[in-house]
């Protein structure tokens, strides 16, 4: 099983900062099989990011993703009031599909 | 539209048995992974596992397996997770999804949550 390690476990930021937000496998995520997902309270996940770097339908251009291997990176530039929230990764490449443990982005 | 519609909330006891669903429609239901996620209070999600109802193909998270059963009838685009014999710990938001031919979950149900006191 691959285990996915988020960092940090939450990040204070005001708004209109830019957000970094950490993803690393235990070994390595085939074919970057790697997504980012944000849940805003009393909400089911969203899907940001696909394929380690492609937005989703509808996703603003604010999110970005990067990364392959046991490293990916979760951007979001210019930190607007929806975007605090929890985020999670997850890998899909090998079974179990696991997620990581979530960096919650509040506000500072 | 893509939809996925679950089934409402569920309170029981310790030993019931249960069995929720998701309903997709808007796509066609039998050529998409369906996946369950867990997510107990204040706690991350947690894969649980997925079925293919096309040929009703099933991987279980190793962690589930023995737990609980998935299924599907592709005929009512219709995909379920059962419990035979619930626990307290069993207490959570149980999510459907869609997995995208891109990649993620790209659709998702609106949560079932199921609560097991005695």
């Amino acid at each position: 099983e691959i285990v996915l390690t988020q960092s940090p476990g939450t990040l204070s930021l005001p708004p209109g900062e830019r957000a970094t937000l950490s993803c690393r496998a235990s070994q390595s995520v085939s074919s970057s099989y790697l997504a980012w997902y944000q849940q805003r309270p009393g909400q089911a996940p969203r899907l940001l990011i696909y394929g380690a770097s492609s937005r989703a339908t509808g996703i603003p251009d604010r999110f970005s993703g990067s990364g392959s291997g046991t490293d990916f990176t979760l951007t979001i530039n210019r930190l607007e009031p929806e975007d605090f929230a929890v985020y999670y990764c997850q890998q899909y490449g090998s079974s179990p599909w696991t997620f990581g443990q979530g960096t919650k982005v509040e506000i500072k | 539209e893509v939809q996925l519609v679950q089934s409402g909330g569920e309170v029981k006891k310790p030993g019931e048995s249960l069995k929720i669903s998701c309903k997709g429609s808007g796509y066609r239901f039998f050529s998409y992974w369906i996946g369950w996620v867990r997510q107990m209070p204040g706690k991350g999600l947690e894969w649980m596992g997925v079925i293919f109802p096309g040929d009703s193909d099933i991987r279980y998270n190793p962690s589930f397996q023995g737990q609980v059963t998935i299924s599907a009838d592709r005929s009512i685009s219709t995909a379920y997770l059962q419990w035979s014999s619930l626990k307290a710990s069993d207490t959570a938001m149980y999510y459907c999804a869609r997995r995208s031919e891109l990649g993620g979950f790209d659709y998702w149900g609106q949560g079932s949550l199921v609560t097991v006191s005695s």
